[in-house]
């Protein structure tokens, strides 16, 4: 199993300004996902974020709204920038079990954008 | 990957077993069906996952029919702590960046 651990947990933040997001793994992983879950819709799939390579975004996501950033097999941020009220969701990291085929997530990072 | 078709809520009285169905009627032969589910302010929880036959684990027994169309999550005496939306997923071989959640069926554990 792996444990994900995300910052902040919950913020509260101002139209226009960014936030970034952090998602520390306790074991090295090749891929990490970034979801987001609107309220009370389901999760949709931000993008993929490989080490040492740019991530890949999903139909709808670009990189200079959510940039992310893979230094290392354990760490990921995803930055939501210029922030609208829509971009008010929970954010969870997700990181895929070696050959077991399960998703691990976090907690989730609940914004609210005013 | 196969969309799925769940029911959008279900009631079940605690200590009785809660059987959740599923429909994917468009799988192919080589995907698997994944099953998680999300607790209120968390992050969803894998459940159990199979290809072709019955599995079981500590938490629920996964039934898949034999045309593999359908599928039930059978957790066996359901608690207050297993109210819950529970997703079916179904992708190609681990596939993580294909996982689509569709709107799972929010499942109420009454006392």
């Amino acid at each position: 199993s792996a444990v994900i651990s995300q910052k902040p947990s919950r913020d509260i933040c101002q139209r226009g300004t960014s936030l970034t997001i952090q998602c520390q793994v306790d074991s090295q992983v090749t891929m990490m996902f970034w979801y987001r879950q609107q309220p009370g819709q389901s999760l949709t799939l931000i993008a993929t974020a490989n080490q040492g390579s740019e991530a890949t975004y999903e139909s709808g996501f670009v990189i200079d709204k959510f940039p992310i950033s893979r230094p290392n097999l354990t760490f990921s941020t995803l930055t939501v920038s210029n922030m609208s009220p829509e971009d008010s969701s929970i954010y969870l990291c997700s990181v895929e079990g070696e050959g077991t085929g399960e998703l691990f997530f976090g907690e989730g990072s609940r914004l609210t954008v005013l | 990957d196969a969309k799925t078709t769940q029911p959008p809520s279900m009631d079940c009285a605690e200590g009785r077993a809660a059987n959740l169905p599923c429909n994917h009627s468009t799988i192919s032969g080589n995907e698997y069906v994944y099953w998680y589910r999300q607790i209120h302010s968390q992050g969803p929880q894998y459940i159990i996952h199979g290809l072709k036959n019955n599995e079981t684990n500590e938490m629920a027994s996964l039934i898949i029919t034999e045309d593999r169309k359908s599928s039930t999550l059978i957790l066996p005496h359901a608690t207050l702590r297993d109210t819950a939306v529970y997703y079916c997923i179904v992708i190609l071989g681990t596939g993580a960046n294909n996982l689509f959640f569709g709107t799972g069926t929010r499942l109420t554990v009454i006392p």
